[in-house]
């Protein structure tokens, strides 16, 4: 079966600190690709989604991620955190050929110091 | 705009009793999924449904059913409750089946604690 994994549970940094979480996937085939967070009491939102084109997306708050094929990675970025940016951050992936159904990895506790 | 949304916040229920959650799609989605997100894990699928039918179902037993109404609204009904049910289940909605070109919206989900 199809899994995603997220290796760092949790990550600790301060303001202005550049951030990277990982991603990984076992699926050798089409993939699209997705990163979620989770503020503090509030619901999951989408951060930014690869579907095709560019493996470079942007999405919001200044966030990026890179698609790998190669390496089946999917891994967000922030050059400069800010102390909003303490959430929760999952990695999904939906593939195609098996249906509609995303497939998150258990998710990196990001912590911020102001 | 209204968003997702899902009743009730919070509920206890103890072992062996069934329970009913309930879940509105985002304005203009007819496409409800269904997740259960166990405590420090990351959201798990249960199924989905589209024009009132179940389209796709993960590794979920029988216990777990639903339904959807033709406003599209939806139910996630869990029979003979055991304690590993307890979870923060969460309602997603999109506007068709396929997240292949969609986005799903995600609701503030509901916390079930069983006893």
């Amino acid at each position: 079966a199809q899994s995603v994994s997220q290796h760092n549970h949790h990550v600790i940094l301060s303001e202005a600190a550049s951030l990277e979480l990982g991603c990984n996937y076992s699926y050798g085939g089409t993939v699209n690709l997705f990163w979620y967070v989770q503020y503090p009491g509030q619901h999951l939102q989408l951060l930014l989604k690869y579907f095709s084109g560019d493996p470079l997306v942007k999405g919001i708050k200044g966030f990026e991620a890179e698609f790998i094929k190669s390496k089946f990675s999917f891994n967000l970025r922030k050059p400069s955190v800010q102390w909003s940016d303490t959430a929760e951050y999952f990695c999904a992936v939906l593939i195609k050929a098996a249906g509609n159904k995303l497939t998150f990895g258990g998710g990196t506790r990001v912590l911020v110091k102001p | 705009d209204a968003g997702v949304t899902q009743s009730p916040t919070h509920l206890i229920k103890t072992r062996g009793q069934q329970v009913t959650l309930r879940c509105s799609p985002k304005s203009g989605h007819d496409t409800v999924s269904w997740y259960q997100q166990a405590l420090g894990q990351g959201p798990q699928f249960i199924f989905q449904y589209y024009e009132e039918e179940e389209r796709q179902r993960g590794n979920f037993p029988d216990r777990f059913s639903g339904h959807q109404f033709p406003n599209y609204s939806s139910e996630l009904n869990v029979n003979a409750l055991l304690l590993g049910d307890s979870a923060l289940y969460l309602c997603a909605s999109s506007l068709g089946p396929s997240l292949s070109q969609e986005t799903q919206y995600f609701g503030p989900g509901t916390r079930l604690l069983v006893l």
